[in-house]
């Protein structure tokens, strides 16, 4: 497609499982970004991929967030044990080289219940 | 935390001219202005961003003052379709990095018809 992808759009979970979250970047966007969005508040940075490697996870909460992206192009967010704290939108965003303009899906909302 | 400070909320008639201020009065040398939207429930969408000079495109222009203390960004003819959360952020540009976008809580702009 023209755009980035997230899969699911919706996601409800209960406490304490293990979610994955997809994202499918623009191709041939190098640079990929996660990002998670509570209500009533901008994104808040997670981590970055320069191709597939992370080049800046400083945004994870914490060790019950991972993500990959092994071949340079589709990315998973996991989240191991959700919390009730874990509900938010989590966005991805793609760009050509990570300078410039980002371009963003709509987002995965996670709902833990 | 964000290095920008915008009105929370701002009010426009259709068919005018937005001006929406942001102050970034401790940017560096080799940051950026960008400027992004968010429409209800959507992902953000980039709208322009420069360094010193005043940059427009067909979405917008961006006017950065001499000492790049401050910009604005202007939407010409304001729609109804313009309603939107617009989030005004520094990030450091070219050959200094790719790093994620920190986004602060936004301008709110309301267009009336």
């Amino acid at each position: 497609g023209a755009g980035v992808s997230q899969t699911p759009s919706n996601k409800v979970t209960e406490k304490g499982k293990y979610v994955e979250l997809r994202c499918d970047p623009i191709s041939g966007h190098t640079a990929l970004y996660w990002y998670r969005q509570s209500l009533g508040q901008g994104p808040e940075f997670l981590i970055y991929f320069q191709g597939t490697g992370a080049a800046d996870d400083s945004g994870l909460p914490n060790d019950r967030f991972f993500a990959v992206r092994p071949e340079g192009s589709v990315s998973t967010l996991k989240i191991q044990r959700t919390e009730r704290g874990d509900s938010a939108v989590y966005l991805c965003a793609s760009s050509l080289t990570g300078e410039g303009a980002s371009f963003f899906g709509s987002g995965t909302r996670l709902t833990v219940v | 935390d964000a290095k920008t400070t915008q009105p929370p909320s701002m009010d426009c008639a259709e068919g005018r001219a937005a001006n929406l201020p942001c102050n970034h009065s401790t940017i560096s040398g080799n940051e950026y202005v960008y400027w992004y939207r968010q429409i209800h429930s959507q992902g953000p969408q980039y709208i322009i961003h420069g360094l010193k000079n005043n940059e427009t495109n067909e979405m917008a222009s961006l006017i950065i003052t001499e000492d790049r203390k401050s910009s604005t960004l202007i939407l010409p003819h304001a729609t109804l379709r313009d309603t939107a959360v617009y989030y005004c952020i520094v990030r450091v540009g070219s050959g200094g990095g790719a790093d994620g976008l920190t986004f602060g809580k936004g301008t709110h702009l309301i267009i009336q018809p």
